[in-house]
């Protein structure tokens, strides 16, 4: 089991709320990411961050915005909740760049998100 | 998708039997691994290739790397009801669509 925690897992908010989706790894890495990923399909990559204070929006476009003050903790905000937001939201680490030897991507459980 | 394509989209076979995913990718890579996702969870990684390799083993898995074709393909010999689970290749933190395996008991 990977030491990497997702809160909370399961949320149903209305149109408008502003959310917080958190993230927090206990494995000291230097690389997180956040992906979105509809039921059975595939996952988009829309933020990642090299470490404290860096910060880089992925491939997907995103209305949410990330945060990294400290290592351990890289929280995923949305200002404003729209149904169309409506998705799972994996978080993941890793100790290197992804992709590398001994750098492969240890995930969290995911948030699946509702909006009303 | 972001990185390539699963081939196929989905897969159901016997207990026992094996199961070989596809992979395809755009873009030159240095390594491409392998993930497993079980149902709404988080995905797990499973085994990574170099991109000098041709071939790599992992218990009943086996991984396979064409880079003159930018493909790859994973084979789970011998499956279990307990592989039923979506499989996903990926290279620098991008993911295929995935290929959705069921294994029936």
């Amino acid at each position: 089991e990977a030491d990497i925690y997702q809160t909370p897992r399961y949320l149903v908010i209305g149109t408008g709320k502003k959310i917080t989706l958190e993230c927090s790894q206990t494995m000291g890495h230097d690389k997180m990411y956040w992906y979105q990923q509809d039921p059975g399909m595939e996952l988009h990559l829309i933020h990642y961050s090299y470490g404290v204070n860096s910060t880089e929006k992925g491939d997907l476009s995103s209305e949410s915005t990330v945060s990294r003050i400290r290592t351990e903790h890289f929280p995923l905000t949305l200002e404003s909740a729209r149904p169309s937001h409506t998705s799972q939201y994996l978080c993941a680490s890793s100790r290197g760049l992804a992709g590398a030897p001994g750098n492969e991507q240890f995930f969290g459980p995911g948030t699946r998100l509702t909006v009303l | 998708s972001q990185q390539g394509e699963e081939d196929p989209q989905a897969l159901s076979i016997q207990e026992g039997e094996n199961a070989t995913m596809n992979c395809s990718y755009k873009t030159s890579i240095n390594n491409l691994q392998w993930y497993r996702q079980n149902s709404g969870r988080g995905l797990v990684h499973l085994i990574l290739i170099r991109s000098n390799e041709r071939e790599k083993h992992s218990g009943r898995l086996r991984v396979t790397l064409d880079t003159s074709k930018k493909s790859s393909s994973l084979l789970i010999t011998a499956s279990r009801a307990a592989d039923t689970a979506s499989y996903f290749c990926a290279s620098l933190g991008r993911f295929g669509a995935g290929t959705r395996l069921t294994v029936k008991p």
